[in-house]
């Protein structure tokens, strides 16, 4: 079974910077793409990041673009999103991602998500 | 980008009848090198991640209800759920996958009348 189980999202002043993970298991890692999406509170869905299964290519919304980057450890079948010069409009649930059909492609699995909150 | 237009914004819908959700895309998300519709429909319930319904605008997910249909091609897509139970409130978001930034539309509540 597929299980994605996210952390280190919380609470982060503006200006500030944070590292999510994602710790993959139930399938090869390294064979799919992953993601992160994130859901502010009471509002809708919308697309942070993408990267390949090898890692060799990454993919961002212009919202984030040169502020976050993904990346992921194939040995530790971890996925992450380090965040930084982060503002109060990326406070949100950020869910993790498995695309089995690439990048993009339909989400087949989500975490359950982390929350980040960024205040002062 | 492409952006997804989802209608309407809620509805309620009695137990046993049917719900019809809509959602138009800004271009087509047709490829016609192989005539599949890039295009997702998710399931939402409160408190939890969502959950992939609808791929490929009208391939159903493994053990998801065959009440559950999606159909439509080109920019303009339809999910329906043809007797609505109670374990189907929720909110439901469509999603297009043709070219990145992947989008999504806004969402629709489905609540019971």
């Amino acid at each position: 079974e597929v299980q994605l189980v996210e952390s280190g999202g919380g609470l982060v002043q503006p200006g500030g910077s944070l590292r999510l993970s994602c710790a993959a298991s139930g399938f090869t890692f390294s064979s799919y793409a992953m993601g992160w999406v994130r859901q502010a509170p009471g509002k809708g869905l919308e697309w942070v990041s993408d990267i390949t299964g090898s890692g060799g290519t990454t993919f961002h919304a212009d919202s984030v673009k040169g502020r976050f980057t993904i990346s992921r450890d194939n040995s530790k079948n971890t996925l992450y999103l380090q965040m930084s010069s982060l503002r109060a409009e990326d406070t949100a649930v950020y869910y993790c991602t498995y695309q089995k059909g690439g990048n993009p492609a339909a989400v087949d699995i989500w975490g359950q998500g982390t929350m980040v909150t960024v205040s002062s | 980008d492409i952006v997804m237009t989802q209608s309407p914004d809620s509805l309620a819908v009695s137990l046993g009848e049917r719900a019809t959700i809509n959602c138009k895309s800004s271009q087509s998300v047709l490829y016609s090198s192989n005539n599949k519709n890039y295009l997702a429909w998710y399931q939402q319930k409160p408190g939890q991640p969502p959950k992939l319904v609808i791929n490929w605008a009208s391939t159903r997910e493994s053990g998801v209800p065959d009440r559950f249909s999606g159909s439509g091609s080109g920019t303009d897509f339809t999910l329906t759920i043809s007797s609505l139970q109670a374990e189907d409130v929720a909110v439901y978001y469509c999603q297009q996958y043709y070219s990145i930034p992947t989008t999504f539309g806004g969402g629709t509540k489905v609540e019971i009348k």
